[in-house]
């Protein structure tokens, strides 16, 4: 079974623009969560779909957004970019909604400058 | 807020050591799960406890859920230079995940 794939793997970006990260799930897994990671901050929790509903969501802006597509693909988006978003995006996916096993990707590693 | 502390921070010891990293909270948990990131890939699920008191064994790693739910640990015995990486917890509690800060472990050849 293919694990989890995130595109692209590398974005380089300037403040004020905006960027969009996609993540395909393991077939049959329903539900997408994203993840910032920093050296300073850890793994941090944005948010999650399930079904093509965000079900739960962390502590960020609304600069940060996201969908899930029928085919359980999902992408998420980050408008107005600022230096403190440079991290690592990580998509991971569960067979179900909330605190099910998590199967991360390999990560978007961002860099805004 | 829950949170899920993890300790040490950082630690660096000599292949063949043994070693053990803890995960503490002040909450319960229905389950408790750790993760091991190598450096530019995700987290990789390692293990979950579910019941207060269980002890799995994955080879060379023991982990051990408290009898309370509330905090668990992973030992390392004759730690290897591929047991590198970050070690993640994260507790369940109300159809969330609360994530530790991680530990980071350097295993010296």
């Amino acid at each position: 079974k293919a694990g989890v794939t995130q595109t692209p793997r590398y974005l380089i970006k300037t403040r004020g623009q905006q960027v969009t990260l996609s993540c395909s799930p393991i077939s049959g897994h329903r539900s997408v969560s994203w993840y910032q990671q920093t050296p300073g901050q850890g793994l941090q929790f944005l948010f999650e779909y399930f079904s093509e509903t965000q079900r739960n969501k962390g502590n960020f802006p609304g600069r940060f957004s996201g969908r899930q597509f029928s085919n359980s693909r999902s992408e998420m988006n980050v408008s107005t970019l600022e230096l403190g978003d440079s991290a690592l995006y990580l998509c991971a996916s569960s067979w179900g909604q909330g605190a099910y096993e998590q199967y991360f990707g390999p990560g978007t590693r961002l860099t805004v400058t | 807020t829950q949170l899920l502390e993890q300790s040490p921070q950082f630690l660096s010891i000599q292949e063949g050591e043994n070693l053990t990293v803890y995960c503490n909270s002040s909450s319960v948990f229905s389950s408790l799960q750790w993760y091991r990131q190598e450096p530019g890939e995700g987290p990789v699920l390692l293990v979950t406890v579910v019941t207060g008191g269980e002890v799995k064994k994955l080879k060379r790693l023991t982990f051990q859920f408290g009898d309370a739910r509330k905090d668990s640990s992973l030992h390392i015995t004759a730690a290897q230079p591929g047991d590198t990486g970050l070690y993640l917890c994260a507790g369940a509690s109300n159809y969330q995940l609360i994530w530790g800060a991680g530990t980071k472990l350097i295993i010296k050849p």
